[in-house]
């Protein structure tokens, strides 16, 4: 069974620009959650889709979206980049909404803004 | 909220020499708790969670840890390192309720050497 996958792996921007990062599941998994992992701050949640809907949301401005298509793909969007975006951004799968599910986690979109 | 601390940003050890990696929480409802650890370069991958039940939770790679509810701590600890072990490892809690985040310590770098 294929684990979770992020697109790009890495990629630079300039500050004001945007960015769109992709996230597949594992097959049959429907909850997509997202990780801003920086050496400050470490890992902070973004937000976690279930079946096309944003179920929770962290402490980040309103530059950072999110949805969830049909098929549970996900994607992040920030907008209008600034220098302290660049960061590791983690997606992780798990099967349902359930708390106690162990959540896998793809390799990550290491994000660079010059 | 719920928050995590984790005591200790490094920790250096000789290989087969046992280790203890300090987590604490604070919340005031019930949790779940759970180890991460991640390789360099690789997503995190789930070491042991504690739901409910024995408070000795045994994971993989001979990995423990022990939920005591009146110290609010969740230590992680291995009787024997290898230098294979050598990663970054993460504490993480989420409260017994469907929908909320899995929210994470800032990590603790387990460094084995020969």
């Amino acid at each position: 069974k294929a684990g979770v996958t992020q697109t790009p792996r890495y990629l630079i921007k300039t500050r004001g620009q945007q960015v769109t990062l992709s996230c597949s599941p594992i097959s049959g998994h429907r909850s997509v959650s997202w990780y801003q992992q920086t050496p400050g701050q470490g890992l902070q949640f973004l937000f976690e889709y279930f079946s096309e809907t944003q179920r929770n949301k962290g402490n980040f401005p309103g530059r950072f979206s999110g949805r969830q298509f049909s098929n549970s793909r996900s994607e992040m969007n920030v907008s209008t980049l600034e220098l302290g975006d660049s960061a590791l951004y983690l997606c992780a799968s798990r099967l349902g909404q359930e708390n106690t599910g162990e959540l896998f986690f793809g390799e990550g979109s290491r994000l660079t803004v010059l | 909220a719920q928050s995590v601390t984790q005591l200790d940003s490094q920790v250096p050890v000789f290989e087969e020499a046992p280790v203890e990696l300090r987590c604490n929480y604070s919340s005031s409802v019930s949790v779940y708790l759970f180890w991460y650890v991640q390789y360099p370069n690789q997503g995190l991958q789930l070491l042991l969670k504690y739901l409910s039940g024995s408070t000795l939770v045994k994971g993989i790679n001979g990995f423990e840890a022990e939920f005591n509810k009146s110290q609010t701590s969740f230590h992680l600890r291995k009787p024997s390192v290898h230098i294979s072990d050598t990663a970054e490892y993460f504490c993480a809690v989420t409260k017994n309720q469907a929908g909320t985040a899995l929210i994470f310590g800032k990590g603790t770098t387990l460094s084995v050497s020969s």
